[in-house]
């Protein structure tokens, strides 16, 4: 079966500085992987995702990520925070079921400061 | 522009009542899910529908339905809410083949509460 950790529940960061949220995942088969950010009273919007092909991707608002499976890793980064940026970000894992199951992570909230 | 809808955003309803959420898509997507988000807490699937085929999660309590009677529409029936199961219910959709597999896309979620 496959799993996601998320390494901080919560990270705080300043306006202008880089963010990294750390993902790692457990997975038998090649995976499929993840970004979803959720605001506050929201639903969940995709970031990006790796399925195959170049192991660094990008997404919307600034964002990549980069898959490495010596690492078993699929860190989120961003340049250059913006206040915006504040939410909740779920990192997820499929490993192709014939229903596309996703494999949340628990969660990491980021904070923005001034 | 094509999207998932859930309706209402916000429900209240009374400790053993009967309630029902719905969500609608216009992506024309043969899978749709229904998850459960507790606070501070990632998603849980709660069932899924691929097409007509209805797929419970072993661990989702009987206390929770679903209905999809087309492609565009699937509600989720909680036949009698405890106060356990005040949450965000997150609905999501998906186009599923054998040969390719896509991201899901989700609604704005309805959040329950339980009086």
């Amino acid at each position: 079966a496959q799993s996601v950790t998320q390494l901080g529940s919560h990270v705080s960061v300043s306006e202008g500085a880089l963010v990294l949220l750390r993902c790692n995942y457990s997975s038998s088969v090649p995976p499929y992987l993840f970004w979803y950010v959720q605001y506050p009273n929201q639903g969940l919007q995709l970031l990006l995702k790796y399925t195959t092909g170049a192991t660094l991707v990008k997404g919307i608002n600034g964002f990549e990520a980069e898959f490495k499976k010596s690492e078993t890793s699929f860190h989120l980064t961003k340049p250059s925070a913006h206040m915006s940026d504040a939410a909740e970000y779920f990192c997820a894992v499929s490993v192709g079921t014939s229903y596309g199951k996703l494999t949340f992570g628990q969660g990491t909230i980021l904070t923005v400061h001034p | 522009d094509a999207m998932v809808i859930q309706n209402p955003r916000y429900q209240v309803t009374q400790f053993g009542k009967p309630v029902t959420l719905s969500c609608s898509q216009t992506l024309n997507h043969n899978v749709m899910y229904w998850y459960q988000q507790k606070s501070s807490q990632a998603p849980k699937l709660l069932f899924h529908y691929y097409d007509k085929d209805f797929n419970n999660e072993a661990d989702t309590p009987d206390n929770f339905q679903s209905r999809r009677p087309n492609t565009s529409f699937c509600f989720l029936d909680i036949r009698s809410p405890g106060l356990g199961d005040a949450a965000m219910y997150l609905c999501a959709t998906s186009r599923v083949t054998l040969s390719s597999y896509n991201e899901q896309f989700f609604g704005p979620g309805t959040r329950l509460t339980v009086l």
